[in-house]
């Protein structure tokens, strides 16, 4: 059974740092893993989707990593701003039917 | 891309009433269809999935049924609502193909009162 992970739970940077954010999975066997941002009481944003074929994605200042042996992937945000501030998931695709297996997320403040 | 629209966005309702939440998604054909819900303090789960009209599969036991009468219209309801129905539903789609990006909507805030 797959299953997902993300550390840390929590996040608090002062404005301008650079962050990863991490997630593990127990299956290797995915076919993407996506990123996926909650701001409170919303729904969820795509940020990057990585396919199972691929290392890494990025977009503006975010860069996604994927190390499908190891069960691993990294959420790199550079430059920080208070707008980051939001609930960031991990979701990944082991199905062939499209469900998403979810972390519990990490909840990131940025400080200005 | 494709968007999704949900309704209502938040409601408030006594136990066992019935239950009727909206899915219903623009630019695309024959997508896969999801709900999800996501309880006060727990990850998302994932509740029923759609991959053509009328075809539904259920992946946890519960209170509540899911229908697809339209290529693109997905409903989730439940004839008798429970306290425990309370949390916050989201519809997504993606397509049938595995590998493509997955939306999602804005999601109800459903109260079980």
């Amino acid at each position: 059974k797959q299953e997902v992970t993300q550390i840390p739970a929590a996040l608090s940077v002062p404005e301008g740092e650079n962050l990863v954010l991490n997630c593990s999975f127990t299956d290797s066997a995915i076919y993407n893993l996506q990123w996926f941002r909650q701001d409170p009481g919303k729904g969820l944003t795509s940020l990057l989707l990585i396919q199972s074929s691929q290392r890494e994605q990025t977009s503006g200042r975010l860069n996604a990593s994927l190390d499908k042996s190891s069960g691993r992937s990294t959420l790199y945000i550079a430059a920080s701003q208070p707008g980051d501030s939001a609930t960031y998931l991990c979701a990944v695709c082991s199905g062939n039917t499209g469900k998403l297996i979810f972390g519990q997320g990490t909840t990131l403040q940025v400080k200005p | 891309s494709q968007t999704i629209h949900q309704w209502p966005a938040t409601l408030v309702q006594p136990v066992g009433s019935p239950l009727s939440l909206e899915c219903t998604v623009e630019g695309t054909s024959n997508p896969n269809l999801y709900w999800y819900r996501q309880a006060a303090g727990r990850g998302l789960q994932l509740l029923f999935y759609s991959v053509g009209i009328g075809q539904i599969s259920s992946e946890v036991p519960q209170n509540l049924s899911a229908s697809r009468p339209q290529d693109r219209q997905f409903i989730l309801s439940s004839k008798k609502l429970l306290l425990s129905d309370s949390g916050f539903y989201l519809c997504a789609c993606g397509t049938i193909h595995h590998g493509t990006e997955a939306f999602f909507g804005q999601g109800t805030r459903l109260t079980v009162v």
